[in-house]
């Protein structure tokens, strides 16, 4: 079944580790995205992708980075990470042009 | 640049009932798609509906519908009947060729 995953969906981790947020997605889709949320705000854009070795950075300045070397992997790292970038993160696919955007069910991070 | 308003941070609507949520965009484009977001706590985000700009028929999918004002760049979702399981966070969401832009979201409480 054509999805979009990511891992882990729940995070707990102390000040300084370097983590990353996976997400992949089995739809075939060019282009894919990195949202920040915080509970019951606004999505904020901080990483998008429009294929292999393509990537740009959103809206929302973010210490993170990503890489695209594959069509369905989308992984988001964090070298340090700070209570700061406590937050959800949100992954999403999209064909090229207007379509809409399918979500992945999040990674809630919480750093310590 | 795009921007997106939701005017109405929360609305609640009891349960049976009809509720519109207000959405108004700014852009000086004329191809783009608009479309709407239901965010169900601690779920997955899912797309509600959309809609072609080229298109003057609003769209419809079941229960809800829009109201696609080109001119006065206007997007409204209707829910009719309301049911529990549409109390979410709603986002109205505008696509570029380049992007989506969200809006600040609106909370939805359905009151049995």
């Amino acid at each position: 079944e054509a999805d979009i995953y990511q891992t882990p969906r729940y995070l707990v981790i102390g000040t300084g580790k370097k983590i990353t947020l996976e997400c992949s997605q089995t739809m075939g889709h060019d282009k894919m995205y990195w949202y920040q949320q915080d509970p019951g705000m606004e999505l904020h854009l901080i990483h998008y992708s429009y294929g292999v070795n393509s990537t740009e950075k959103g809206d929302l300045s973010s210490e993170s980075t990503v890489s695209r070397i594959r069509t369905e992997h989308f992984p988001l790292t964090l070298e340090s990470a700070r209570p700061s970038h406590t937050s959800q993160y949100l992954c999403a696919s999209s064909e090229l042009g207007y379509n809409e955007q399918f979500f992945g069910p999040g990674t809630r991070l919480t750093v310590l | 640049a795009q921007t997106v308003t939701q005017s109405q941070p929360e609305m609640s609507v009891q349960e049976a009932e009809t509720v519109t949520l207000s959405c108004t965009y700014d852009t000086s484009e004329s191809d783009y798609y608009l479309f709407w977001y239901k965010q169900p706590p601690s779920r997955q985000m899912i797309l509600v509906i959309r809609q072609e700009a080229y298109k003057q028929q609003n769209a419809t999918e079941n229960r809800f519908s829009v109201n696609f004002q080109k001119a006065a760049k206007s997007f409204s979702l209707k829910i009719s009947d309301s049911q529990l399981g549409d109390a979410a966070m709603y986002f109205c969401a505008y696509s570029s060729a380049r992007q989506l832009t969200f809006g600040s979201g609106t909370q939805l409480t359905v009151l049995p």
